[in-house]
């Protein structure tokens, strides 16, 4: 099936510090969306994307769709304890299933304060 | 705006017998219903697709007779798990959209153990 490869697959940083990830995939999207999901909870969205190119910010949250519509990339500034979490991206594909997302495999985010 | 809600949120039943889990939509009618499996560390796993007032559309593997959904209302979605094993314990997680909005949104999930 259609895979979305997501990096980093973890990471742990220092509070304050500034962390970038991204989704790459071989297949075209027309909508890209960011989650982020708590311990024993569902994912929240973070930020929706739908046109190529577009740069969509959220707070300290920053995430783009890229220009050949096949990634996407997720920043967040200034990382903070409660930032942690694992963030999924999802994309919807170009002639896909309505409304079905292919999601990535996670980023698991710890923060050192 | 958007909120799904999941009832329960954990639950622990006997082998062989059934679970049912609720998803609703609290202020929108959701045209289209998700629901999904995890499991520990791993991403989410579509298990099945389900429109207001039709059959339910299944992923490939997934048992339909075992995995009963009913989406009856624009706001409710109910997953009945029957004859439940041990290895159907897994967090479960619906979400929801409405028709021409692709965003899912999601519920909070369900904690399913099978003693």
């Amino acid at each position: 099936g259609q895979q979305l490869n997501q990096s980093p697959q973890s990471m742990f940083i220092q509070e304050g510090e500034d962390v970038s990830m991204n989704c790459t995939s071989s297949s075209i999207f027309n909508t890209w969306l960011w989650y982020k999901q708590d311990p024993g909870e569902g994912p929240v969205l973070l930020i929706a994307l739908y046109k190529a190119g577009e740069l969509t910010s959220n707070g300290r949250l920053t995430a783009q769709f890229g220009i050949t519509r096949k990634d996407s990339f997720l920043n967040i500034s200034a990382s903070i304890p409660s930032d942690v979490g694992i963030y999924f991206c999802a994309g919807l594909l170009v002639g896909g299933s309505q409304g079905n997302l292919i999601f990535g495999k996670g980023t698991k985010l710890s923060v050192k304060p | 705006g958007a909120v799904v809600s999941q009832h329960p949120s954990w639950v622990i039943c006997k082998s062989g017998t059934s679970v049912k889990i609720e998803c609703r939509s609290l202020d929108f009618q959701a045209t289209t219903m998700f629901w999904y499996r995890q499991f520990p560390k791993q991403s989410l796993m579509l298990m099945a697709t389900s429109n207001e007032g039709s059959k339910a559309t299944y992923e490939q593997g997934v048992e339909k007779d075992k995995f009963l959904i009913n989406h009856a209302s624009l706001t409710l979605s109910t997953l009945t798990v029957t004859s439940a094993h041990p290895e159907d314990s897994s967090f479960y997680i619906c979400s929801a959209s409405w028709t021409g909005r692709f965003i899912q949104y999601f519920g909070a999930g369900t904690r399913l153990s099978v003693l």
